[in-house]
């Protein structure tokens, strides 16, 4: 597609159940980024995946928070075990071979937990 | 490791009147610094960004920044606000061009008419 999809635009979840947000980058992107932006806290980094490097998974606030990025495309972020906290916008963006300088940022999926 | 600060949650401009955000960082290397816009229920768009080179970089809209780095800042301006730019802006810091973004708290900017 032209630009990072992002779906679903919109998630509500019950406490305590796990979801998984899905972000498709651009074509022939090899990096990809996961920020979460909160009220108050400003957008925080989560993690990063770089072509076939292991991801940089210093952002990730807790073991309930996964991601995985399948054939260097598509990624899935999983949040376990949700809870009221997490609810946040959380972004996706991608670049051409990691040069941050170039992030193209989806318009994120908005989780809310009840 | 790098930190960013924007000082004013919220700015409040007359349309036509200059918009300043105010954007200070701190990088133990030489930082590549970027401001991004986002609209309401939109992701982030870039709006400029300073890499090496001239300190003063234009971006789109008609936006500008300055990299100072005696002082640590790299402000926004606009000569003259219109309407469209109510969003929330962002200061970013990286510390190379293969490195991940810090972010601002974020500022407000609110046009009146």
């Amino acid at each position: 597609g032209a630009g990072v999809s992002q779906s679903p635009s919109n998630k509500v979840t019950e406490k305590g159940k796990d979801v998984e947000l899905r972000c498709d980058p651009i074509s022939g992107h090899t990096a990809l980024y996961w920020y979460r932006q909160s009220l108050g806290q400003g957008l925080e980094f989560l993690i990063y995946f770089q072509g076939n490097s292991a991801p940089d998974k210093s952002g990730l606030p807790s073991d309930r928070f996964s991601a995985e990025r399948t054939g260097g495309s598509v990624s899935t972020l999983t949040i376990q075990r949700t809870q009221q906290e997490d609810s946040a916008v959380y972004l996706c963006a991608s670049s051409l071979e990691g040069g941050v300088t170039e992030a193209f940022f989806g318009q994120g999926t908005r989780l809310t937990v009840v | 490791a790098q930190s960013v600060t924007q000082l004013g949650s919220h700015v409040s401009v007359s349309e036509g009147a200059l918009v300043l955000l105010r954007c200070n960082y701190s990088s133990s290397v030489p930082p590549y610094l970027f401001w991004y816009v986002q609209y309401p229920n939109q992701g982030l768009q870039l709006l400029l960004k300073y890499t090496t080179g001239a300190t003063l970089v234009k971006g789109i809209n008609g936006f500008e920044a300055e990299f100072k780095k005696s002082e640590t800042s790299f402000h926004l301006t606009k000569p003259s606000a219109h309407m469209s730019d109510a969003a929330e802006y962002f200061c970013a810091v990286s510390a190379s061009g293969y490195s991940t973004l810090t972010f601002g708290k974020g500022t407000m900017l609110l046009v009146s008419p």
